[in-house]
């Protein structure tokens, strides 16, 4: 499944399936960014973050794509599992946060 | 277990009141921020400390303050309270600052004015 982010704050995906969360960002100098997870009655916890020197980043069953030219970001999830249902936020160097997408994981 | 700590954790008050919130970084980092976060709603940066100095301000109204003490712990106060300042409030802290490290959340505080 695939969201717009600001423009579909909800995302409903079934188990075993890869999520895309997009994001958009309208600072062009900005040169870092993060994504954070944030599960029900928690904080924003850290996932994984990419400076602006690369476009593309892996981590454990994530990967994080940049696209300076539009000034787009997204999340990758692969084989998304119920514990990843949570709201995920992007984050650009200066502290701010998008909307946010909710991720619904269905079994 | 991010290793910010945020007290208290629920705290329940009247319109006009004041309260304070406390925050206690993770250990070795030397900025604190802290945001606002309504029912549903994404984080609203209202500022940062670095060191013990304001480094950055955000959406923070006139009637709330912090401070970060030479412990580096953090105090946000909230005066003249109104029903709609009811929300979390978190209280994240980074090595650096947030230009290049990411940050480490606490679990907030759930404040309620009623």
């Amino acid at each position: 499944g695939e969201s717009v982010g600001l423009h579909l704050p909800t995302l409903s995906v079934q188990e075993g399936d890869n999520s895309i969360i997009n994001c958009a960002y309208s600072n062009s100098a900005s040169d870092y960014f993060i994504w954070y997870k944030q599960e029900s009655g928690k904080g924003p916890q850290f996932i994984i973050d990419i400076r602006s020197n690369m476009d593309k980043r892996q981590g454990q069953r994530v990967t994080v794509l940049l696209n300076k030219t539009v000034k787009h970001l997204s999340l990758q999830i692969a084989a998304t599992q119920p514990g990843d249902s949570a709201v995920y936020f992007c984050a650009e160097n200066d502290m701010r946060f998008g909307a946010g997408t909710r991720l619904t994981v269905k079994p | 277990d991010s290793g910010v700590t945020q007290t208290p954790k629920h705290l329940i008050t009247a319109t006009g009141q004041r309260v304070t919130l406390r925050c206690s970084p993770r250990s070795g980092d030397l900025s604190v921020y802290w945001y606002q976060q309504s029912l549903d709603q994404g984080l609203q940066f209202l500022i940062q400390y670095y060191n013990g100095e304001e480094r950055a301000k955000g959406n923070i109204l006139e009637r709330f303050s912090a401070q970060q003490f030479p412990d580096l712990h953090s105090e946000l106060n909230l005066s003249s309270l109104e029903l709609g300042d009811s929300a979390l409030y978190f209280c994240a802290s980074s090595v650096r600052t947030a230009y290049n490290s990411p940050l480490h959340f606490g679990n907030g505080t759930r404040l309620t004015v009623t």
